[in-house]
């Protein structure tokens, strides 16, 4: 079936450092989102992008819709311990019968030392 | 405040020993979904429900059923668990069709002996 790859699948990194991931497909995407779920808690919705080229922010973070619509890109800047958790990217796809799935990226996990 | 609430947050049960676990949004929301959380596999969907008494399979259905009786509810009922069946659980909704923003619930940790 449709999938996302994601990747790193990990980080570790020092407070303060930047941190960049991503995400792909092998087909066209309309919509890109990205979720960070902390640890004992389910995903919430952090950016969402709806055009291809669109880059958007929300303080630290900032996420890119590739412009082949078939990648995004999540960017953290300045890193702090509360950035830990995992961050999925997820996309719609349509199925035959013409509804519509989100697609999940297997998540990155990232840690940070303060 | 809207949210998706799920209970119970944790469960340790027995093989063969039926459980629910339930799910409400205060959203008004059209479509909910059932996922499991297992590592390195990210989320998988269950089984979904587009509206009330609609209800379909989602990627990983087996050993699991769902109702739809109420639009703010949307039970996962396991008749007869497996230790396969640990997992991490999130109940989430969309105002939309299933393809636009999801919002989670908090998730259910259950462990199966």
């Amino acid at each position: 079936g449709q999938q996302l790859n994601q990747s790193p699948q990990s980080m570790f990194i020092q407070e303060g450092e930047d941190v960049s991931m991503n995400c792909t497909s092998s087909s066209i995407f309309n919509t890109w989102l990205w979720y960070k779920q902390e640890p004992g808690e389910g995903p919430v919705l952090l950016i969402a992008l709806y055009k291809a080229g669109e880059l958007t922010s929300n303080g630290r973070l900032t996420a890119q819709f590739g412009i082949t619509r078939k990648d995004s890109f999540l960017n953290i800047s300045a890193s702090i311990p509360s950035d830990v958790g995992i961050y999925f990217c997820a996309g719609p796809h349509m199925f035959s019968g013409g509804y519509n799935k989100l697609i999940f990226g297997a998540g990155t996990r990232l840690a940070v030392h303060p | 405040e809207a949210q998706v609430t799920q209970n119970p947050r944790y469960l340790i049960t027995v093989t063969g020993k039926k459980l629910t676990v339930t799910c409400s949004q205060n959203m008004n929301h059209e479509y909910m979904s059932w996922y499991r959380q297992d590592p390195g596999l990210g989320l998988r969907q269950i089984y979904y429900s587009m509206n009330v008494e609609v209800t379909d399979k989602g990627d990983v259905p087996e050993g699991y059923k769902v109702s739809r009786k109420e639009k703010r509810n949307f039970p996962l009922i396991l008749e007869s668990p497996s230790p396969n069946q640990t997992s991490l659980y999130f109940c989430a909704s969309s105002s939309g069709t299933g393809g636009e923003t999801q919002y989670f619930g908090p998730g259910t940790r259950l462990l199966v002996l």
